[in-house]
């Protein structure tokens, strides 16, 4: 399976935008790439996916690179709510194979 | 909806007993995870089923951990016998059409084996 690289954790002030970065350098044509994120003691929650173009919703923004072997996870003004854990994960297109692998994933700090 | 239902939440045990821990998806959704989350081992899926079928079972760890989803709206993951390794917060997860879809886990259930 393709993998992703994140960096272990990130800081960023409050009401300021974040952006996050994942590394898929083996993704394939048909992986989608998704963002869920784990508020502390919480379930993981999704937060955005998308295959090619760039994709928003209420939660954030997904910037895919044109190679799309990287990705950025963009929210637009941070508050001390985001602060979790974001797992950036490619799940291939194949029905039959419904697995999403979680790596580590990038620690977010919002500091007031 | 009340979203993905999970219970217990905190489940304390001793290593030898059978530990069985309940999670009610969200109406409508065909497809159902478990995962298991430990600080060395991370967020790990252990079994999915689709329509009440298992799928994939390759991440359940031993014989000692069963999965069953008698209908729709009810599933259970059993641990007999439970050891101290099996310490862990478990989820649950449902999606309306499979992992590539936005998926939503429950609280967790918090088990503890002494």
């Amino acid at each position: 399976d393709a993998k992703t690289t994140q960096p272990n954790s990130m800081e960023s002030n409050e009401e300021e935008p974040v952006h996050l970065p994942c590394n898929h350098s083996t993704i394939s044509g048909t992986d989608y790439i998704h963002w869920y994120r784990q508020l502390p003691s919480q379930g993981p929650e999704y937060v955005i996916h998308g295959l090619t173009s760039n994709v928003n919703n209420r939660m954030a923004s997904l910037a895919i690179a044109e190679d799309r072997k990287s990705s950025t996870l963009i929210l637009h003004r941070a508050t001390l709510r985001d602060a979790a854990v974001y797992y950036c994960i490619l799940s291939p297109q194949d029905f039959g194979n419904e697995k999403l692998t979680f790596g580590t994933g990038t620690r977010l700090t919002i500091i007031p | 909806d009340a979203g993905v239902i999970q219970s217990p939440r905190h489940e304390v045990t001793e290593m030898g007993q059978e530990v069985t821990l309940r999670c009610k998806p969200i109406s409508g959704h065909d497809y159902l995870f478990w995962y298991r989350q430990t600080m060395m081992r991370g967020l790990e899926l252990l079994i999915y089923f689709n329509n009440n079928v298992p799928i994939d079972d390759s991440g359940m760890p031993e014989d000692r951990f069963s999965a069953k989803m008698p209908n729709a709206s009810f599933s259970t993951l059993k641990i007999q016998p439970s050891e101290p390794r099996d310490s862990a917060v478990y989820f649950c997860a449902s999606s309306l059409y499979g992992a590539h879809y936005e998926q939503y886990f429950g609280p967790g259930t918090r088990l503890t084996v002494t």
